[in-house]
C-alpha cells in the first residue's frame, strides 16, 4: 500500500480564494509526522508545515494550515488567500517514528496553478 | 542562515565521467539523504547517513557512492555517469530527534544533473 496518497494530480484556484489540498497517509506507528513541501517551478523543496501524530490542535503557519483527521489519515493542506506565488507543485511526507527513522515517504505531488 | 548547501546547482557532463557533487550543511544535523526526483517516479532516496562514517544504503543506490567524514558534509559520487543518471538531486538534512518531534528535511536547492 502506497505510504502517501496525493489524489490531485493539478488544481486551479482562483487569487484570494482558499484551496485545499488532499493527502491521505498509512502507517501503524503511533508515533509519526506529516510534513508539506512546496516545489516553485525554480526546483528547491520548501518547507512548509508539519504535524506530528500526538498533536492535539491542528498546525497552522500563517496562510498555511493542516487539516489533520488522525481517524481518517487524513492531512489536508488548507492554503487561505491564495496568491500567484503559490502556483507551484506541493507534496505531502511522512516520517515514521524513531524505529524507521530514515524513511520519508512523500506522495506523487499536486501541481496548483493560481488564477489571476 | 541555516541552510544546506549544494554545488554545482546545474551539470551537463558526459557518460563515464566522474563527477561529484557537493553537499555541506551548518546546522550540526547528524542526519543527511541524498535524493533524486524524475518525472512519474517522485523522489526517490540513493543514499542516507546517520552520521559520521555512517552510511546505508536507500532505494536506489547503485551507480553512486558517498561518504560522510566530517558531519557537515556529504557529496554524492557518480564515479561513471550514465544518461539514466540524468535527474535533479537533492541533498537533505535534519536532526535525530531524541525526544518530541519528528524532524523534516531541510533540503539544498537542488542539482541539475544532465549526462549526455
Amino acid at each position: 500500500a502506497q505510504k502517501i496518497t496525493q489524489t490531485q494530480p493539478g488544481m486551479f484556484v482562483q487569487e484570494k480564494e482558499a484551496v485545499t489540498l488532499d493527502c491521505t497517509y498509512d502507517t501503524s506507528d503511533p508515533s509519526y509526522g506529516l510534513f508539506w513541501y512546496k516545489q516553485p517551478s525554480s526546483g528547491e523543496m520548501i518547507f512548509l508545515i508539519y504535524q506530528g501524530s500526538y498533536d492535539q490542535q491542528n498546525a497552522t503557519e500563517g496562510r498555511y494550515s493542516l487539516n489533520f483527521q488522525k481517524a481518517r489519515k487524513s492531512a489536508n493542506l488548507v492554503i487561505s488567500a491564495s496568491q500567484l506565488g503559490d502556483s507551484a507543485m506541493y507534496f505531502c511526507a511522512m516520517r515514521e517514528g524513531r524505529s524507521n527513522f530514515n524513511k520519508f515517504y512523500f506522495g506523487s505531488g499536486t501541481k496548483l496553478n493560481v488564477k489571476p | 542562515e541555516a541552510q544546506v548547501t549544494q554545488n554545482p546547482r546545474y551539470l551537463i557532463t558526459v557518460t563515464g565521467k566522474k563527477l561529484t557533487v557537493t553537499c555541506s550543511q551548518n546546522m550540526n544535523h547528524e542526519y543527511m539523504s541524498w535524493y533524486r526526483q524524475d518525472p512519474g517516479l517522485g523522489l526517490r532516496q540513493i543514499y542516507y547517513s546517520m552520521n559520521v562514517e555512517v552510511t546505508d544504503k536507500g532505494d536506489v543506490p547503485e551507480g553512486y557512492k558517498v561518504s560522510r567524514k566530517e558531519k557537515r558534509n556529504f557529496p554524492l559520487i557518480l564515479e561513471s555517469p550514465s544518461p539514466n543518471q540524468t535527474s535533479l538531486y537533492f541533498c537533505a538534512s535534519s536532526p535525530i530527534p531524541l525526544t518530541g518531534n519528528l524532524y523534516g528535511y531541510t533540503f539544498g536547492s537542488g542539482t541539475r544533473l544532465t549526462v549526455v
